[in-house]
């Protein structure tokens, strides 16, 4: 069963605006942790966000923030005034307890391109 | 502080060749994870080691694929022999914690394998 779903294969933004990446999750357990990763065309993943699933408000990061909304099993990615550097993919992932300890699972990702 | 290191950086193989892969994680981080990402998909967890134990290995082609950390510091994941679907990228991460839900990773630049 697909875990972790990112129903935008690709998502366009003008420069200076702001974006929202979209993340939905499947999980029964109540603890868990949802984290957004960035890999540029250099292919080297980075750590953007993480939120837990205890947390009472929403994480944010400089420009990064997650909107967290647990009874949908929502957490998108917003990213305010775009740049240009911002030209990426877009992971999300979750953190969740199996058999063997912590797993992090990924979805497929979303493709953003900033518009001069 | 440096990053975590992976070598090598591309490898074209023929089909049914052995390689190996090596990864250096961040000094002093406990747990070590290999990924698989084909094109166009998310990374999908191969092996998890905490220190030289491995944690998770449930995604790991064991018919093919193997991995060790020695001393619990690097590791090498190994294919013999290799598939043309075995073709992706292999991205190493790091993480200095060992439990918890805050568990950010940190990525190597990835091994860009082709298989012929």
């Amino acid at each position: 069963a697909q875990k972790i779903t990112q129903t935008q294969p690709g998502m366009f933004v003008q420069e200076k605006e702001a974006v929202t990446l979209d993340c939905t999750y499947d999980t029964s357990d109540p603890s868990y942790g949802l984290f957004w990763y960035k890999q540029p065309s250099s292919g080297e993943m980075i750590f953007l966000i993480y939120q837990g699933s205890y947390d009472q408000q929403n994480a944010t990061e400089g420009r990064y923030s997650l909107n967290f909304q647990k009874a949908r099993k929502s957490a998108n990615l917003v990213i305010s005034a775009s740049q240009l550097g911002d030209s990426a993919m877009y992971f999300c992932a979750m953190r969740e307890v199996n058999t063997g300890g912590f797993k992090t699972i990924f979805g497929a990702g979303t493709r953003l391109f900033v518009k001069a | 502080e440096a990053g975590v290191a992976q070598s090598p950086r591309y490898k074209i193989i023929e089909k049914r060749q052995s390689v190996a892969f090596w990864c250096n994680p961040i000094s002093g981080h406990a747990t070590l994870y290999w990924y698989q990402q084909i094109l166009g998909q998310g990374p999908k967890l191969l092996i998890q080691f905490q220190n030289n134990g491995v944690v998770d290995d449930s995604q790991l082609p064991k018919d093919r694929f193997s991995a060790e950390r020695l001393k619990g510091v690097d590791s090498t994941l190994k294919i013999q022999p290799a598939k043309l679907e075995d073709s992706a990228v292999y991205l190493c991460a790091s993480s200095p914690r060992t439990s918890g839900f805050l568990g950010e990773q940190y990525f190597g630049p990835g091994t860009r394998l082709t298989v012929t």
